[in-house]
């Protein structure tokens, strides 16, 4: 089955403690993104990858790191989470210019 | 000026009425539009999407895109309960995918 898997889907964590979120498809998508989406805020592009190799900072890039060595996989990094921080995070891939797919979210709260 | 404007609701329908959302974009060169519905907590799902100018149908959806008038909207022929969620639209940027806030619908029965 095509999909966008993440792990973890649910995660509390504390101030400061390093925390990583997988990203992976099985599409062999060239296009990965994530966002994270906050009430009255709507859906907000943290990072993305056009390819293995190739990164770019999205509208909220503050406190995230990304990386993308190898197609299918494209994990999220909080080095040092804050409480602003806390949110619902999606992976998403596509081919370029082509409707994008969606993981089933990973819902992240920093005490 | 937002990239993407929709009307963020709630936009309440009666079932079996045509729901209609409404979504306007600032970018002339998009090429690709997309109609995303998102139910409360879960991930966004591809719902239609539409590159030439006029109407595309898909059961009881109907995508409308005018390209002069940078306006894209969403029917939605008898309208069942099942249908109340957020609706997204979206437009193919230079690098990403362009969304607006969302339009949260209720259908009620």
């Amino acid at each position: 089955e095509a999909q966008v898997t993440q792990n973890p889907r649910y995660l509390i964590t504390v101030t400061g403690k390093k925390l990583t979120v997988t990203c992976s498809q099985n599409m062999n998508h060239e296009y990965m993104s994530w966002y994270r989406q906050d009430p009255g805020l709507g859906l907000r592009q943290i990072y993305y990858s056009m390819n293995v190799e190739v990164t770019d900072k999205g509208d909220v890039p503050e406190g995230y790191k990304v990386s993308r060595k190898e197609k299918r996989n494209f994990p999220l990094i909080l080095e040092s989470p804050s409480p602003n921080q806390t949110s619902l995070y999606f992976c998403a891939s596509r081919r370029l210019k082509n409707e994008q797919f969606f993981g089933p979210g990973t819902r992240l709260t920093v005490l | 000026q937002k990239e993407v404007e929709q009307n963020s609701g709630p936009l309440s329908v009666p079932e079996g009425a045509i729901a209609s959302l409404n979504c306007t974009y600032s970018d002339r060169g998009s090429q690709s539009f997309f109609w995303y519905r998102q139910y409360s907590g879960k991930s966004p799902e591809l719902i239609m999407f539409i590159y030439s100018n006029g109407d595309k149908e898909d059961g009881r959806f109907t995508a409308q895109l005018n390209k002069a008038s940078q306006y894209v909207s969403l029917l939605i022929r008898d309208s069942q309960p099942s249908d109340s969620a957020t609706y997204l639209c979206a437009f193919q940027g230079a690098q990403k995918l362009v969304f607006g806030q969302g339009t949260r619908l209720t259908i009620n029965p």
